[in-house]
């Protein structure tokens, strides 16, 4: 059983446009949620994470919102740039655990 | 050396092989994992190491052996490997503070082919 799921494995979008990523988990218990970013023959690098106390977090082009009674959040980024074409997987964990349960990964193609 | 860094980044072996990664991080943190990632699933947590202790081992096969000698160093021992076992291995690292939201930075993996 999936408690984290990316349902879209790619999206393309044109420079300059909003990109929308998604996510969605089933556990309750979870209360920190992450954004990683991968591109080819690299480590994920972390990009912007989400406690379960706010709805929303910002750090520059990247925005994550949080519906906790949706069980939801998505990842924004404005405007998206041909940099930003990369796998992005989401995260979640819950407080006391060392354990992160990850998402499949939504290929994002940003078009010039 | 900065974040974490993982060697070998490319590693083919037979199954009667046995073979070690290693990760290292120059983060001053002091809890350190391994993951696998298979081809089109998400990453799967194998172990934690917090304070060179183990604190989470999540049901892997004893052919892979994990040595945590320190808190910067993270190995990751493999004998006798089954060609189903061909992955990407990643290493991360977090401050350890206790597993309370804490953020994972990663290596950049070792690519494990068994034939």
């Amino acid at each position: 059983d999936q408690q984290v799921k990316q349902n879209s494995p790619s999206l393309s979008v044109q420079e300059g446009r909003i990109s929308i990523l998604n996510c969605d988990y089933t556990n309750s218990m979870f209360d920190y949620f992450l954004w990683y970013k991968k591109y080819p023959a690299e480590g994920p690098t972390f990009l912007i994470s989400i406690s379960s106390i706010k709805d929303k977090n910002e750090d520059g082009r990247f925005t994550v919102f949080l519906n906790k009674s949706a069980k939801h959040l998505s990842l924004h980024i404005v405007p998206s740039q041909p940099g930003d074409s990369a796998v992005y997987f989401c995260a979640a964990s819950t407080s006391g655990t060392y354990k992160y349960i990850f998402g499949t990964g939504t290929r994002l193609k940003v078009l010039a | 050396e900065t974040g974490v860094t993982q060697t070998p980044r490319h590693l083919v072996m037979g199954m009667t092989n046995k073979k070690s990664l290693k990760c290292e991080q120059h983060l001053g943190h002091n809890a350190m994992y391994w993951y696998k990632q298979s081809a089109k699933k998400p990453l799967e947590l194998m172990f934690v190491y917090s304070l060179e202790e183990r604190v989470e081992n999540n049901s892997v096969p004893s052919r892979f052996s994990p040595e945590c000698p320190n808190s910067s160093h993270l190995f990751l021992h493999l004998h006798t490997l089954q060609p189903e076992d061909s992955a990407l291995y990643l290493c991360a690292s977090s401050q350890g503070r206790a597993g309370f939201q804490e953020t994972q930075y990663f290596g950049p993996g070792t690519r494990l082919l068994v034939l």
